[in-house]
């Protein structure tokens, strides 16, 4: 079993609308959880950023981390073109993190 | 505050040639990371740095790829020789490392694309 797992997607949204990015993973002891964007030949670039449980907002992004069900969530309201990218969640201990295989999303003008 | 700095950005290599990337971490970083992304997949950790001892190389391919982190500041990563399956994406990360030896957030550099043909 993997340590993250993540839907590749593609996933394509018309511009406006919400978007739903989500990760699971196994190590009930990972704490450290972590979204990237990751545009295209670029390096990933850190979203949001959630240590334990809880959600966290930042503007039009929301990140949820549910523990007792290992399931972390992005949330882009409002989504719009710039957003285009592979968004990629990261989750660790602290001391390794894993990642998830990225799922590409395409905002249509 | 300046980011992780990597380079060269683009490298283009026959296959049994060696190659070596360059990783300058944010200042104050104690930990440092290099990664592996081929397309389509998610980055993989080749080996993990806290000041310049190895924490963890389990995944670096070791006959043929090393590492060096001198006076725990800047890094180099080494292929010889290259295979066609090493293109992809070579990242280097770092974090600051918390009171309990503990790293938080990853910050990324722009990646080192290695083809190998």
């Amino acid at each position: 079993q993997k340590e993250v797992e993540q839907d590749p997607g593609p996933l394509s949204v018309p511009e406006g609308a919400i978007v739903s990015l989500n990760c699971t993973y196994s190590n009930s002891a990972f704490q450290y959880f972590m979204w990237y964007r990751q545009y295209s030949r670029k390096g990933p670039e850190l979203l949001m950023y959630t240590y334990s449980s809880g959600n966290k907002e930042d503007g039009r992004f929301t990140a949820q981390v549910d523990k007792s069900s290992k399931y972390i969530s992005l949330f882009i309201r409002d989504s719009q073109p710039s957003d285009s990218a592979t968004y990629l969640c990261a989750i660790g201990d602290g001391n390794q993190f894993y990642f998830g295989t990225g799922t590409s999303l395409t905002v249509i003008p | 505050e300046a980011g992780v700095a990597q380079s060269p950005r683009y490298k283009i290599i026959e296959k049994r040639q060696s190659v070596a990337f360059w990783c300058n971490p944010i200042s104050g970083h104690a930990t440092l990371y290099w990664y592996q992304q081929i397309l389509g997949q998610g980055p993989k950790l080749l080996i993990q740095f806290q000041n310049n001892g190895v924490v963890d190389d389990s995944q670096l391919p070791k006959d043929r790829f090393s590492a060096e982190r001198l006076k725990g500041v800047d890094s180099t990563l080494k292929i010889q020789p290259a295979k066609l399956e090493d293109s992809a994406v070579y990242l280097c990360a770092s974090s600051f490392e918390l009171s309990q030896g503990i790293g938080e957030k990853l910050f990324f550099g722009s990646g080192t694309q290695l083809s190998v043909l």
